[in-house]
């Protein structure tokens, strides 16, 4: 069963700073990779889908996958205040259920 | 597009009670998944149909929960005799049949079971 760890689990960063999280999982035949934010009592928003190994960019959110290394993570860059939420890594094989971390609490402060 | 409506938003039952969970996906999608979120276990996955069949209910509990997609615009997620440890946002997604496709999450229902 795939197992999928986020660290760290809580991240407090000035405005301006790049804010780096990371996700492992435990599947290396996994092949989708998403990354959603959610907002307190709202719903997920997709930030970043990577399926090969390398990086993707949506904006200022960056993905880079390395399956050999059962590592993906996600840096923001130039973090706002209005990026405070919880960050959930997602993973599956093929179009299947998605598994999740438990999340990362970012904090951006000005 | 109103995106994947989900009702009710909040749900509030007695300990033994029926809830039914009602989710609308995104017209044109034809899957369809079912997640539940709570503080401890964090996003569950449930289950998921596709074209309307079940494929995979592998993170349903064996008693009391059951889901349906009785027709292209809607599933139902029904748990009977209700528990206080079902209390949970249950989520539901659904996407394009095709490839990797995104799953677009809808709003969620908050159940509280008193």
């Amino acid at each position: 069963q795939q197992k999928v760890q986020q660290s760290p689990e809580s991240l407090t960063v000035s405005e301006g700073a790049m804010a780096s999280l990371n996700c492992t999982f435990s599947d290396g035949t996994s092949n989708n990779f998403r990354w959603y934010r959610q907002h307190s009592a709202k719903g997920l928003e997709v930030l970043v889908s990577i399926f090969s190994d390398g990086e993707k960019e949506e904006g200022r959110f960056t993905a880079h996958l390395n399956r050999a290394n059962l590592h993906v993570s996600l840096h923001i860059r130039e973090p706002q205040p209005s990026d405070s939420a919880v960050y959930l890594c997602a993973v599956s094989i093929h179009a299947q259920g998605l598994t999740f971390g438990l999340g990362t609490r970012v904090s951006v402060f000005p | 597009n109103a995106g994947v409506i989900q009702t009710p938003r909040h749900k509030v039952t007695g300990k033994g009670q029926e809830a039914t969970l009602w989710c609308e996906p995104i017209s044109g999608h034809s899957a369809v998944f079912w997640y539940r979120q709570t503080i401890v276990q964090g996003l569950e996955f449930l289950t998921y149909f596709r074209n309307q069949a079940p494929i995979d209910d592998s993170g349903m509990p064996k008693e009391r929960f059951s889901a349906q997609m009785p027709n292209q615009s809607h599933s139902t997620l029904k748990i009977q005799s209700t528990q206080p440890q079902d209390s949970a946002v249950y989520l539901c997604a659904s996407s394009l049949v095709r490839g990797l496709a995104e799953q677009f999450f809808g709003p969620g229902t908050r159940l509280t079971v008193l």
